[in-house]
């Protein structure tokens, strides 16, 4: 089956710097990559995703790159603000809605 | 509101009790998910519903059994509660099972003692 393997597992960076996630995966079928967020007693929201016939993937402060080759993602988050603190989940797919997510990285940003 | 609902927001029973979580949606999807998260944050997917069948199963112990009513609705019940079953139980819906696009719940928190 399919194995995500996402890393740092915790990320604290001064706001207004950049954050950057890195995931892998193990399935040349996989085309699906979804990137979650979730915040203290919520449940995990979608904030971008991505197929795997696209390589990169922009929306406001935020973008995804694929590199389907090296079978690996990033998650990119530019002028990070408190607010982005938050464990934040990558995940990959291969169509009928199951996702394989990674162990999640734990985001601080410090005012 | 448009949402996943799901209830209770926490569960807190004794071992070897049998209890259920609910969960309802109201955007029209057609595939309902149910996903645990254990204590070190792991997602992982349990089961899902396409209306009202089942699409996927994955290695759960049988004493956990979703029904789905209606294509609206998915509910969790677990005969024989056992400590290992402390977890945060999410469920989640998509459009269809060919969007994986999820939309997540807000969690029940069990905890057996």
């Amino acid at each position: 089956g399919e194995n995500v393997e996402q890393h740092p597992s915790t990320l604290s960076v001064q706001e207004g710097d950049s954050a950057v996630i890195k995931c892998t995966y193990s399935d040349s079928a996989s085309n699906y990559f979804p990137w979650y967020k979730q915040e203290l007693g919520k449940g995990p929201q979608l904030i971008i995703d991505i197929r795997s016939n696209v390589g990169e993937k922009k929306d406001q402060r935020i973008a995804v790159t694929l590199n389907k080759t090296a079978k690996h993602f990033s998650l990119h988050i530019t002028e990070t603000q408190p607010e982005d603190s938050a464990v934040y989940f990558c995940a990959a797919g291969r169509g009928y809605g199951k996702l394989t997510f990674g162990q999640g990285t734990i985001l601080t940003v410090h005012p | 509101d448009t949402a996943v609902s799901q209830t209770p927001k926490y569960l807190v029973t004794q071992m070897g009790n049998d209890k259920s979580i609910k969960c309802e949606q109201n955007l029209g999807h057609d595939t309902m998910y149910w996903y645990k998260q254990d204590s070190k944050k792991f997602l992982k997917i349990m089961f899902s519903y396409n209306n009202k069948e089942l699409i996927i199963n994955e290695t759960v112990p049988n004493r956990f059994s979703p029904k789905s009513p209606d294509k609206a609705h998915l509910n969790l019940h677990i005969n024989s509660l056992e400590l290992g079953d402390s977890a945060v139980y999410f469920c989640a819906s998509s459009q269809d099972t060919g969007s994986e696009k999820l939309l997540f719940g807000s969690g029940t928190q069990l905890s057996v003692l």
